[in-house]
């Protein structure tokens, strides 16, 4: 079965800051890659879903911004944080059912300052 | 569009208790597929049941009983004899077989001795 891990696990950063959030995933190969967002009382928000290296897609507008440099690496940006970007980040992998099913990394929680 | 709605944000019961949690969903597929997944306070979601929208059969594992009901757009989640363990945050969700899912906001279970 799949493994995805994320690090940092949490941090820290002040307003204007950059960002960088990393997720590699292990046991699979060529798998559709996603980053949710974690907010209070808001359930899980898609931000960017990739179906290979270098194709990005966006699902909302905001700060932050997704690279996909390896088929089984997906970095979350930003150049300058804001605090709205505050949240708990999760990545997550396309189970090989194609059915939908998703395999999630443990997350990286961002406070903002 | 799709929508998952979980109305319970927070529900407290006490262990041996059974307590179930509503998903409602919305979308025009004709076929597509639901999920519940856990997530503990460690963070991670892990995958509980996925259910395609062509079978009602409701499903049980263990402690666990899912209802699925096409007529009403609903796929509720039984907990038979509530334990600690099974303390977490629940998310239903939606999607389309290889696509992104849509999430509910969770329902927040708290089961006390």
């Amino acid at each position: 079965s799949q493994t995805i891990h994320q690090w940092p696990a949490t941090l820290v950063q002040p307003v204007g800051s950059p960002l960088s959030l990393e997720c590699t995933v292990e046991g699979t190969s060529n798998p559709n890659l996603y980053w949710y967002r974690q907010a209070a009382g808001r359930g899980l928000q898609l931000l960017f879903y990739s179906v290979g290296i270098g194709q990005i897609s966006s699902e909302v507008p905001q700060n932050l911004s997704a690279s996909r440099p390896q088929d089984r690496q997906f970095i979350l940006s930003s150049k300058k944080l804001l605090l709205s970007d505050s949240g708990f980040y999760l990545c997550a992998s396309q189970g090989q059912l194609n059915t939908g099913e998703l395999f999630f990394g443990e997350g990286s929680r961002l406070t903002v300052l | 569009a799709q929508k998952v709605t979980q109305a319970q944000t927070e529900i407290s019961v006490v262990e041996k208790e059974d307590v179930t949690l509503d998903c409602v969903y919305e979308t025009r597929d004709t076929t597509y597929y639901l999920f519940w997944y856990k997530q503990p306070p460690s963070g991670e979601l892990v995958f509980l049941i996925r259910r395609n929208s062509f079978d009602e059969q409701n499903e049980i594992s263990g402690r666990y009983s899912w209802n699925f009901q096409k007529s009403t757009s609903s796929f509720n989640f039984t907990i038979t004899a509530s334990q600690v363990v099974d303390s977490a945050v629940y998310f239903c969700a939606l999607g389309r077989g290889g696509n992104k899912l849509t999430f509910g906001t969770g329902t927040q279970l708290k089961v006390e001795l």
